[in-house]
């Protein structure tokens, strides 16, 4: 099955730095690639997600790219700002026999003031 | 708000028991998923339903099952309760079946097993 890899498991930056996190996944025929935010004590809510069709995507202050050769996919987080300051879970899945989305272990971004 | 509601929020029992988790999906969404939460263990998933009908199904032990019923609504039950199902369980619901649909988590059942 699938297996997805995230590094790194803390991450702390200055507000107003730029944060980076990266995954790898391991089968080729994933094609979906979202990542959530949680933060302390509530639910994963979806912040990004890139299809396999496209290489980048943005949206504000947060990208997501993609190297499908490579499995690989990072999410970049410009202009940091405290609010920031989660757990960040990269997941793939692959169509058809369901929606299996298998996650990364998660990064714990602090941004400090 | 995303829509999709769990109850209960926390659930206290001891090892052994049998407890039953329940989710309603979002509005229109026909595909409800199960997902464990522990601090060493990240968010795994458990089990996919769509339309009433398994669509795919994760790691998910064989005291544990679930099912979703005509009204879309689903439950999953725990059964002969050990120590280490102590978790919390999001469920989540999505309007596709198949792999690239979004998926919009429930606030979560924080399961404590004494």
């Amino acid at each position: 099955g699938e297996n997805v890899e995230q590094h790194p498991s803390t991450l702390s930056v200055q507000e107003g730095d730029s944060a980076v996190i990266k995954c790898t996944y391991s089968d080729s025929a994933s094609n979906y690639f979202p990542w959530y935010k949680q933060e302390l004590g509530k639910r994963p809510q979806l912040i990004i997600d890139i299809r396999s069709n496209v290489g980048e995507k943005k949206d504000q202050r947060i990208a997501v790219t993609l190297n499908k050769t490579a499995k690989h996919f990072s999410l970049h987080i410009t202009e940091t700002q405290p609010e920031d300051s989660a757990v960040y879970f990269c997941a793939a899945s692959t169509t058809g026999g369901g929606n299996k989305l298998t996650f990364g272990t998660g990064t714990q971004l602090k941004v400090e003031l | 708000d995303s829509g999709v509601t769990q109850t209960p929020k926390h659930l206290i029992t001891a090892t052994g028991q049998r407890v039953t988790l329940r989710c309603s999906p979002r509005s229109g969404d026909l595909s409800v998923y199960w997902y464990q939460q522990s601090l060493d263990q990240g968010l795994q998933f458990l089990i996919q339903y769509y339309n009433g009908e398994e669509r795919a199904k994760g790691n998910i032990l064989e005291r544990f099952s679930a099912q979703q019923f005509p009204d879309l609504h689903s439950e999953l039950n725990l059964s002969s309760l050990e120590l280490g199902d102590s978790a919390l369980y999001f469920c989540a619901s999505s309007v596709e079946g198949t792999g690239g649909g979004k998926l919009f988590f429930g606030s979560g059942t924080q399961l404590s097993v004494l």
